[in-house]
C-alpha cells in the first residue's frame, strides 16, 4: 500500500531566508511525487511532480523538489522565501503501476513566512 | 482558476437530512475525484470515477455515493447526515486513469455544516 508522511505539521521559516517542507514516501513500485499547495478558503493548487528524469524538479512560485529514491523523500525547497508563501502544503504520491490513478495526500504542512 | 467547479459553495443543513454536491471538471478531463477535508482528518481521499465509471474507492462511508453523468459532470450524494459530516468537500478532475496526465485540478471546494 502507498502512503506519504509529512512529519512537520509547522514550518517557520523568516522572509529571505530558505525553507525546507519535508515529506517521504512508501510505494510498492516507483512513484509519482506531488506537492500542492493550498491557500485559506481554496482548493489545493498544483506546485510541481516528479515522474522521471531529473531528480530536481521545478514548479510554480519558485519552488523546487528533491526526488531522493534512497531516501525515499521528496523535500518541497524554495531558496528565498516570501511572506506570500504561508499556506498549507501537501505531498502526494501515488504508485506508478497503479491501475488507479488515486493520490495518496500527507497530513499537510503549514508554512509560515515571518516578515 | 483550475478550471473545476463546484456548486454549491456553501451548505448548511440539519442532521438526518440528504444533499448532492456537483462538479464539473476541467474540459477534456475524463477523471473526476471526490475528497472529504476536514481538521482532524486531513484530506481523505473517497471515490474516483472515470468516463462514467467507478474505478476507484476510498474512505467513502455507506450513506455517501456518487456517479458521472455521461458530459462528465459528477454528483456526491450524502445522505442521513451527521454532525461529523461536516467539512469541506473538494472535487479534482485528471486526465484519464494511466494516461499522460497525472496531476489532479482541484475545484474551490463545497464547505458543508451539519447542525
Amino acid at each position: 500500500a502507498q502512503s506519504v508522511a509529512q512529519p512537520e505539521d509547522q514550518v517557520n521559516v523568516a522572509e529571505g531566508n530558505p525553507l525546507t517542507v519535508k515529506c517521504t514516501y512508501s510505494v510498492s513500485g516507483n512513484p509519482y511525487l506531488f506537492w500542492y499547495v493550498q491557500y485559506p478558503n481554496r482548493g489545493l493548487q498544483f506546485l510541481l511532480k516528479y515522474i522521471t528524469g531529473d531528480n530536481l524538479v521545478k514548479g510554480s512560485y519558485g519552488f523546487e523538489a528533491e526526488f531522493n529514491k534512497s531516501q525515499t523523500s521528496f523535500h518541497l525547497k524554495k531558496p528565498s522565501a516570501l511572506v506570500s508563501d504561508s499556506a498549507l502544503y501537501f505531498c502526494a504520491v501515488r504508485d506508478k503501476y497503479s491501475s488507479a490513478s488515486k493520490i495518496i495526500f500527507g497530513s499537510g504542512t503549514r508554512l509560515s513566512i515571518r516578515p | 482558476d483550475s478550471g473545476v467547479t463546484q456548486t454549491p459553495k456553501h451548505l448548511i443543513t440539519a442532521t438526518g437530512q440528504r444533499v448532492t454536491l456537483r462538479c464539473s471538471p476541467r474540459s477534456g478531463d475524463l477523471s473526476v475525484y471526490w475528497y472529504q477535508q476536514s481538521l482532524d482528518q486531513g484530506l481523505q481521499f473517497l471515490i474516483q470515477y472515470y468516463n462514467g465509471e467507478e474505478r476507484a474507492k476510498g474512505n467513502i462511508l455507506e450513506r455517501f455515493s456518487a456517479q458521472q453523468f455521461p458530459d462528465l459532470h459528477s454528483e456526491l450524494n450524502l445522505s442521513s447526515l451527521e454532525l461529523g459530516d461536516s467539512a469541506l468537500y473538494f472535487c479534482a478532475s485528471s486526465t484519464g486513469t494511466s494516461g499522460t496526465s497525472y496531476e489532479q485540478y482541484f475545484g474551490p471546494g463545497t464547505r458543508l455544516t451539519v447542525t
